[in-house]
This record gives structure tokens, sequence and C-alpha cells, in this order.
């Protein structure tokens, strides 16, 4: 029984379409995570939220955009999909800010762009 | 940036044998989480270690508590079920994120 639920689980877009990866956790966790897994290269941190307000941010592009509409929601909105967006996007909570707290990661949405 | 390094790459066993994977880190580091991936893509937390270390079963890890620049993940007796790819992640100095490294891709034969 998941207890942070992604979804889609898989995605298929073309390219500059717009696409949300939904997240939400019950695990009544307050900081909420965003990486992303692209082939051949390691996890990467994108985004934390604390209270669903913005931590940090190592994402370059304002294509996306991490929204928070409730305390244990994060959805990610990218937009102008391009064939590199392409990876496994997790969702990622803990009690507190990772500072000091174990992570829990979701099963990820993997995202292909054509 | 700060760096995770992982040894092994890869590594292929047999049932029953030992094997520990290790972590280097370039920088002191505050704490190190141990995961591990399964086929279907899963991240599965193994071990969260601000120091010292911990046990579970067949797992055991380390964080080295003096200069805080590696760490250690020990399987005792492998199983079939261990086969994954394990990551280590850290956090370092600064910032509140994760920095993972490349993973070990762990089989276990029979």
């Amino acid at each position: 029984d998941p207890k942070i639920i992604q979804k889609p689980k898989y995605l298929v877009a073309v390219t500059g379409s717009e696409k949300i990866l939904i997240c939400e956790q019950y695990l009544g966790h307050n900081a909420m995570y965003w990486y992303r897994q692209s082939a051949k290269k390691p996890l990467e941190f994108m985004f934390s939220y604390s209270y669903q307000k913005l931590m940090d941010n190592q994402t370059a592009s304002s294509r996306f955009q991490p929204q928070s509409s409730k305390k244990n929601h994060l959805d990610l909105q990218i937009t102008a999909l391009k064939p590199d967006d392409s990876a496994t996007y997790f969702c990622a909570s803990s009690q507190e800010r990772v500072s000091n707290e174990r992570l829990f990661f979701g099963h990820g949405t993997k995202l292909s762009v054509l | 940036g700060d760096q995770v390094e992982q040894s092994p790459s890869a590594l292929s066993l047999h049932e029953g044998t030992d094997s520990a994977l290790r972590c280097n880190f370039t920088t002191t580091m505050r704490s190190v989480q141990w995961f591990r991936q399964n086929s279907r893509g899963s991240l599965i937390s193994l071990f969260y270690l601000a120091s010292g270390t911990k046990e579970n079963g067949r797992l055991k890890s380390a964080f080295d508590s003096k200069e805080r620049r590696y760490s250690t993940l020990h399987i005792r007796d492998a199983q079939l079920e261990d086969s994954g790819t394990y990551f280590c992640a850290a956090l370092g100095g600064g910032a509140d994120r994760l920095t993972f490294g490349k993973g070990t891709q762990l089989i276990i034969q029979p």
C-alpha cells in the first residue's frame, strides 16, 4: 500500500506539449521534493518544499513549475516539453526538511517525450 | 559541487556470499542514506545514518563518524532478492538536497 502516490506511472508526450505529474503523500510529512533520474545519470535534485513553500530549486529551466495545492500534494508542471526531458521523475517526502530526516520516495513517473 | 563516488559500479555474486559497497565523498557530509532500486524502478529506503552503524537483518551500514567522508553497506549471505541497484545519497554542508552516487548494480546468481 504505497504511501506516496505518483500519477501517472507512465506518460508519453509530444515535443512542445505540457504535462502535469501528480504527487500525493499520506505519511503526514511536511517536506516534499522532486528528483529526476535520466538514463546514465545519477538521481538529481530538482525542488524542495516545506509547509507548501519553495525552499530550494536546482532546476535551471522555468519550464518546470512545482505546484502545491494542499500540504500533502506537490505536483510538477512541465511546459514546452523537449525530448531531453525524458526521464523518470520521483517525488519524495520527509517529516521535516531533509537536513535531519530520512527521505521516502514514490514509485516514479516515467516520462517519454517524442 | 559535492560529489559522491560509489564503488564498485557493478558486482555479480553467488547466493550465500558477502559483499561490501562503498561511497566516498569529496567533502564532509552531514548524513548518508542508502537505497535499493528494484527492477520496477522503485526506490526503497534501506538506511539513514547521521553517524555510526545500523543493522537490519543481513544488511549493515556504517558512516565514518570521524571525517564523515565515506560510508559502507555490507550485505551478508546474499539472496536472489537482493539484486538491484544500490544508491547512496549524502547531505552536504550548505544545501538541504541529497547528492546521489551513480549506483552499484548488484546481481545475485543462484
